[in-house]
């Protein structure tokens, strides 16, 4: 078990310019989530998969983020077009089943500037 | 829309003093319940959690937390607090019910302890 890991750890880019964040889960975790965090608040939820399947995506998402889990492994968040408004820590997390611990990665830094 | 509340937002204390955080949720169905630790640098951490039984679990680094269903609660306690304790502690929800499941974060706590 060598936990959740996200890559890159920072990131910073352009305004206008596309993203693309890295998350492997635990190994046999079935489930991924993606979740964002800004300063001084909560962890937020983005979406989820359960193995490859997109189950549910928040309203958060934006027509600009994207999500992929191709082979029901490793996922990939996506952000097109940055907006300062995207600088935040992008978590990512997994689990076994629904009602288990959600485990977290150590997360991935954006800065739009 | 369940939400979860966090009363205190900073507390600061002295080591060896005691400590109680607040966390109310709102949510009327079967819950599983979380305490999440952030150190200053790391990622976020299981402190304890409750998902069935006796309502008063304990976690690691002696805290321990009591679910109070009837109040919608799940208060983290720790007798004496320690400076390493120094951290950001968020209570979070994941309902059983109603299809998906997802964590839901209160906005968080910052602890600081004093020497």
């Amino acid at each position: 078990d060598t936990g959740v890991s996200q890559d890159p750890r920072h990131k910073i880019t352009k305004r206008g310019q596309n993203v693309t964040f890295r998350c492997d889960p635990i190994s046999e975790h079935n489930r991924l989530y993606w979740y964002r965090q800004t300063l001084g608040q909560g962890p937020e939820f983005l979406t989820y998969f359960q193995n490859e399947a997109q189950l549910e995506k928040s309203r958060l998402l934006s027509d600009r983020f994207s999500a992929e889990r191709p082979k029901g492994s490793f996922s990939t968040l996506e952000i097109q077009r940055t907006e300062q408004g995207d600088s935040a820590m992008y978590l990512c997390a997994s689990s076994y089943h629904r009602a288990d611990t959600i485990y977290f990665g150590e997360g991935s830094w954006l800065t739009v500037v | 829309a369940q939400s979860v509340s966090q009363h205190n937002h900073h507390v600061i204390l002295s080591e060896a003093a005691s400590l109680e955080l607040g966390c109310n949720y709102s949510y009327g169905g079967t819950v599983n319940l979380f305490w999440y630790v952030q150190y200053p640098g790391q990622h976020l951490q299981l402190l304890l959690k409750y998902f069935s039984g006796d309502p008063l679990v304990k976690g690691i680094k002696g805290f321990e937390a009591e679910f109070i269903k009837s109040k919608f609660s799940f208060n983290l306690r720790k007798p004496s607090v320690q400076w390493s304790d120094t951290a950001e502690y968020f209570c979070a929800v994941n309902p059983l019910t109603g299809g998906g499941n997802k964590l839901t974060f209160g906005t968080g706590t910052q602890l600081k302890v004093e020497l």
